[in-house]
């Protein structure tokens, strides 16, 4: 079976760099997902890793080591509106290559 | 286009109701899904759609039933349902069931059951 963690709870400061940690537990790793959920909107895709390193896109990095089951992302110059919900998802070969979704980090941003 | 339209937004219904759920999209994806998402709670896999073809069915209990009558829509028909059913329900759509790039969502249908 699948066992995904994350932080329940976040807070950083405007302007500053936050890194959210994911740890999983699969025999059938097929590739990890970073998503943003506003309250009450729909999950938006941010990134994806299924080699080990790091990924940059922007203000948002995710990194990745499969041997330790582990990745994270990593927000840099941090907005008001990065004030969401961040869910890591795996993808199972075990699961029909569907995602697992984590329990999700909610981050909240101060000014 | 690249969106997942679901209708409607809000849906009200009392337990001896009927009601659909529907998501359209014209990206042209062949894999479709239902989530479903209770408040704080990340969300949880109902179905797979594999090209018009139902793939997974997570344990769901019988009172919801998914249809896909072509590869831009698919549906979700509610019969009978009870009040711990009121959630946000997700529609997503990816290119392939393996894909690289992730799922696009739409953006709910937020239901309460009363």
């Amino acid at each position: 079976g699948q066992n995904i963690d994350q932080p329940t709870e976040m807070t950083a400061t405007e302007g500053a760099i936050v890194q959210i940690n994911c740890t999983y537990q699969t025999s059938g790793f097929n590739g990890l997902f970073w998503y943003q959920q506003h309250a009450g909107e729909a999950p938006t895709f941010l990134s994806y890793n299924v080699l080990d390193g790091l990924e940059e896109k922007g203000r948002f990095s995710s990194f990745l080591s499969r041997s330790k089951g582990y990745s994270y992302l990593l927000l840099k110059e941090l907005q008001m509106k990065d004030s969401a919900s961040y869910l890591c998802a795996v993808r199972d070969r075990n699961y029909g290559q569907n995602f697992v979704f984590g329990p999700g980090t909610r981050l909240s941003v101060l000014p | 286009d690249t969106e997942v339209t679901q209708t409607p937004k809000h849906l009200v219904m009392g337990m001896t109701n009927k009601k659909s759920l529907k998501c359209e999209q014209h990206m042209g994806h062949r894999a479709m899904y239902w989530y479903k998402q209770k408040a704080k709670k990340p969300p949880e896999l109902m179905f797979v759609y594999s090209y018009e073809k139902l793939s997974i069915n997570e344990s769901v209990p019988s009172r919801f039933s998914p249809e896909c009558p072509n590869s831009s829509l698919l549906n979700l028909h509610l019969h009978a349902l009870q009040p711990e059913d009121s959630a946000l329900y997700l529609c997503a759509s990816s290119q392939d069931p393996g894909t690289d790039y992730g799922y696009t969502f739409g953006s709910g249908t937020r239901l309460t059951v009363v």
